[in-house]
């Protein structure tokens, strides 16, 4: 079974910084995804990526598959950011949505 | 924006009662999901179907919990005698195709389960 750490588990930043969230994984795979959970609960997908960089507004995600490694960055922070952000990869040998998720990085991003 | 749509939004429940949790996938989707979020905790993956039948089911899918599509816009997941432990959110999701280059997994807004 994949192993997924994400760090920070907590973020606190100014509206305007630049954000950056970690997610590590132990097994390859071949794609992984990013998900926002509203403070409500909803979870929208961000992101499903394999290779490189993809970008959507101010969200910009990367993934280095030789080290296992995927970052999501959020450039000029707002506010409405603030949710949690959750990395998930797929088990080995399943589809790509039957995921090991993340414990979650919670981002505030304050006025 | 095409949504899936998740009833009931809360649900308390009596230990060992039945619970049918409800889902409306997006119309032309093909691949439907159920996760869980036990309070606290991670996402946890339950089942995956396609085609009238389960596709993937995780260790947490026991005999316990079913999932049906019993008419052409609903997909169900039951669990047939709640146990305290069942206690979670239910999020549904449904996908377009499950390749490398679709990006088109939908979550609904979740079923908050209580068993008391």
């Amino acid at each position: 079974k994949n192993e997924v750490e994400q760090s920070p588990q907590n973020l606190t930043a100014q509206e305007g910084e630049f954000i950056t969230i970690n997610c590590s994984y132990s097994v390859g795979i071949s794609a992984l995804h990013w998900l926002q959970q509203h403070p409500g609960g909803g979870i929208v997908s961000l992101f499903m990526l394999s290779s490189g960089k993809k970008k959507h507004g101010r969200l910009i995600a990367t993934i280095n598959i030789q080290e296992k490694h995927s970052s999501l960055h959020i450039t000029a922070s707002h506010p409405r950011d603030s949710a949690v952000y959750i990395c998930a990869v797929p088990n080995s040998g399943g589809s790509n949505y039957k995921l090991t998720f993340g414990k979650g990085t919670l981002l505030t991003v304050n006025p | 924006e095409p949504e899936v749509t998740q009833t009931p939004s809360h649900q308390v429940t009596q230990m060992g009662q039945e619970v049918i949790l409800r889902c409306v996938p997006i119309s032309n989707h093909l691949y439907f999901y159920w996760y869980r979020q036990i309070l606290g905790q991670k996402v946890e993956f339950l089942v995956s179907f396609y085609n009238n039948e389960i596709s993937e089911k995780s260790e947490i899918f026991d005999d316990q919990f079913s999932v049906e599509r019993p008419d052409g816009s609903n997909f169900t997941l039951k669990i047939r005698s709640t146990k305290l432990e069942d206690s979670a959110m239910y999020f549904c999701a449904s996908s377009e195709a499950t390749g490398l280059n679709e990006n088109t997994i939908y979550f609904g807004e979740g079923s908050w389960l209580t068993v008391v």
